[in-house]
């Protein structure tokens, strides 16, 4: 079946970039999401991108998607202590029946002020 | 703005208990999901249900059964709680047809089974 994989852990200093970094397997992945989870809570979409795009841009964030290679990233400018939390991302296509994602393991971001 | 509530926010049952999740959702979605988040094995998915009376196996459905009587609400039963169901399960909907899947989360239920 479809897998997503991403590492687990990522620490940056309070205004330095964060990079989050994530792998796919699915080659028909329509649609690719980052998620974020605060302490406590559900988890929260924060973008996506259509398998046709490169990049996109939305304010502090900017996903990349390599096609070819099937990795996908997440970079958070200037990155905030309130930016702490759990990222995943997830992938949704005709294999998996579109209404069915399928998510990474999360990547734990820290931020030291 | 889509809600999406759980019954509980921590719930602490003994081994052999049957336990009730229950997850309501307002904003009219014909999908809905459960999934179970564990520390490194990220979300996996329990069951799904496409429409009322519907319901399909996610990956790890084993020791879970779904009830889904009505659109808006989606129910996760354990028929008897064992040590290693004890996890956070988060409750998702979202609404069909070709387009983005972005899925809607509720804040989790910590289940502890002791």
């Amino acid at each position: 079946g479809e897998d997503v994989e991403q590492s687990l852990f990522l620490s940056v200093r309070e205004g330095d970039s964060s990079v989050i970094n994530c792998t796919y397997t699915d080659s028909s992945s329509t649609y690719l999401y980052w998620y974020k989870q605060e302490p406590g809570a559900g988890l929260q979409l924060l973008t996506y991108i259509f398998s046709n795009m490169d990049m996109k841009q939305d304010q502090r964030l900017t996903v990349l998607l390599n096609k070819k290679d099937k990795h996908l990233s997440l970079r958070i400018a200037d990155t905030q202590t309130g930016d702490s939390a759990i990222y995943f991302c997830a992938e949704s296509g005709p294999s998996g029946g579109y209404q069915k994602v399928t998510f990474g393991t999360g990547t734990k971001l820290q931020v030291i002020p | 703005d889509v809600k999406v509530t759980q019954s509980s926010r921590y719930l602490v049952k003994r081994t052999g208990e049957k336990v009730f999740l229950e997850c309501v959702q307002d904003m009219d979605h014909e999908n809905m999901f459960w999934y179970r988040q564990d520390p490194g094995l990220g979300l996996r998915l329990i069951y799904f249900s496409y429409d009322v009376k519907m319901k399909e196996k996610g990956d790890i459905p084993e020791g879970y059964s779904v009830s889904r009587e009505k659109k808006e609400r989606f129910s996760l039963i354990l028929e008897s709680a064992s040590t290693n169901q004890t996890s956070m399960y988060l409750c998702a909907s979202t609404t069909s047809g070709e387009g983005t899947d972005t899925q809607y989360f509720g804040p989790g239920t910590r289940l502890t089974v002791l």
